[in-house]
């Protein structure tokens, strides 16, 4: 299957510092990917779709200001959230929609920030 | 009402049991479904993809959609311990729609 990969895995701030995610596609070409939050034994939560070269389009009690999603290119997003506080902490994880071995197109995540906030 | 409904369980079975996992969906225009898993810590892992009805077979694993009740469901035959994750069902009706998660079970299999 086709490959997402996320740096860094994991990352402690203080609070009011800004944390930047790198989401990459590895071995194909993602137009669309899509960023996440999940807590613990929780499901995942969209926070916002972004497509590349165009702003990323931001889920309901998202706020766009402080999540900050830049596409620039067909194999790289990234994710920064500006002014981190500890409610801030979580797992982010990044998703690229891409083409399987089959050519079916379908979502490949990859493997999770894990982000605390002091 | 959720789009996709998934009982978090936990789900606790012994080591060879056949597992059985489902979801309920309302939407009627959801056409693909997939089942990811997704171990502590880790990134969801793209398990089954199937289109529209039927039947879909993978090793162990076979996924059944029944878009006639609007059920999903995800078996798991002779369970191992490796199987323990969380298992994600998820839908949308394709093109670019954003894909719809249930909550997720979470299965234990002890030896």
């Amino acid at each position: 299957g086709a490959v997402v990969s996320q740096h860094p895995s994991w990352v402690i701030c203080k609070s009011g510092t800004s944390v930047k995610i790198e989401c990459r596609s590895l071995d194909f070409q993602a137009t669309t990917m899509f960023w996440y939050r999940q807590f613990p034994k929780q499901s995942l939560m969209l926070m916002a779709t972004s497509n590349e070269g165009s702003k990323a389009t931001y889920e309901q009690g998202v706020e766009k200001d402080k999540f900050l999603i830049n596409h620039a290119s067909l194999t790289l997003s990234t994710l920064t959230v500006t002014s981190a506080h500890p409610e801030d902490s979580s797992f982010y994880i990044c998703s690229a929609r891409g083409t399987s071995g089959t050519g079916r197109e379908t979502q490949y995540f990859g493997p999770g920030t894990r982000l605390l906030v002091l | 009402q959720k789009e996709v409904e998934q009982d978090p369980g936990p789900l606790s079975v012994p080591e060879g049991a056949i597992v059985s996992l489902n979801c309920t969906y309302s939407n009627s225009a959801f056409q693909y479904f997939m089942w990811y898993r997704q171990y502590s810590r880790k990134g969801p892992e793209l398990l089954m993809y199937t289109y529209s009805s039927g039947n879909k077979e993978d090793g162990r694993f076979t996924a059944q959609v029944d878009k006639s009740s609007k059920y999903i469901s995800l078996f798991i035959r002779d369970s191992q311990p490796s199987d323990s994750a969380t298992y994600l069902c998820a839908s949308n009706s394709g093109g670019y729609n954003k894909l719809i998660f249930g909550a997720g079970t979470r299965l234990a299999v002890h030896p």
